[in-house]
């Protein structure tokens, strides 16, 4: 079985570029999570998904950050414009229906720097 | 932001020593988790605890749920080179909570 996809794996942008990351869920899990790890912390959530509804999207910085997941599988975050402080490790994570909130598969995450 | 607190921050420790690793929380978690994260990969679930004074093994690894809800320990016996790594505790106020996360402690085993 596939794990979480995510891509790209890294990416390196100037201020005020926009910037998208992609994540491919494990195939039948309706639970998808976008993560933010800064340089030495651990992961913090950013947004949790129900299939295509936004659950839980408190943690989002919605000035400049927005996510979809239009069909209930794959996502895409995007930061518009990018901040110096954006740089990052963007995890995405996926849960199967009725499993315990804390059984979570990470992605590899994407790494993202901006200069 | 972060709630959680781990202890030590890195450690160096010999190949074939045992290690421990605590974590505290200046609030109560009823579920405390324990992961491991390798570099350029995302954290991989080691253990789950689900009750005040749970002692639970995985392996070589073995992780207590504090007694005052408050924190949780992880130990490693017999440390090898693939246990290098960053760990970090986790908790939940209750099992529909998000999982907050700690800090990390950075393990590094010399052969």
């Amino acid at each position: 079985e596939a794990g979480v996809v995510q891509s790209p794996r890294y990416k390196i942008i100037e201020k005020k570029q926009p910037v998208a990351f992609w994540c491919n869920p494990i195939s039948g899990h309706n639970t998808l999570y976008w993560y933010r790890q800064n340089l030495g912390q651990g992961p913090e959530l950013l947004i949790r998904y129900e299939n295509e509804e936004a659950v839980d999207d408190s943690q989002l910085p919605k000035d400049r950050f927005s996510a979809e997941r239009l069909k209930g599988v794959d996502s895409t975050l995007k930061i518009q414009p990018a901040e110096l402080g954006d740089s990052a490790v963007y995890l995405c994570a996926s849960r199967g229906t009725g499993r315990a909130y804390n059984e979570q598969f990470f992605g590899p995450g994407t790494r993202l720097t901006v200069l | 932001g972060q709630q959680l607190n781990q202890s030590p921050q890195s450690m160096f420790i010999q190949e074939g020593e045992d290690v421990s690793m605590n974590c505290t929380s200046s609030s109560i978690f009823n579920t405390w988790l324990w992961y491991k994260q390798d570099p350029g990969e995302g954290p991989v679930l080691l253990i789950a605890l689900y009750k005040a004074g749970e002692l639970t093994s995985n392996g070589r690894l073995t992780a207590q749920f504090g007694i005052t809800r408050k924190d949780s320990f992880l130990n490693i016996s017999a440390s090898i080179p693939s246990d290098v790594g960053i760990y970090f505790c986790a908790g939940q106020k209750t099992s529909y909570d998000k999982v907050i996360f700690g800090p990390g402690t950075s393990l590094s085993v010399i052969p």
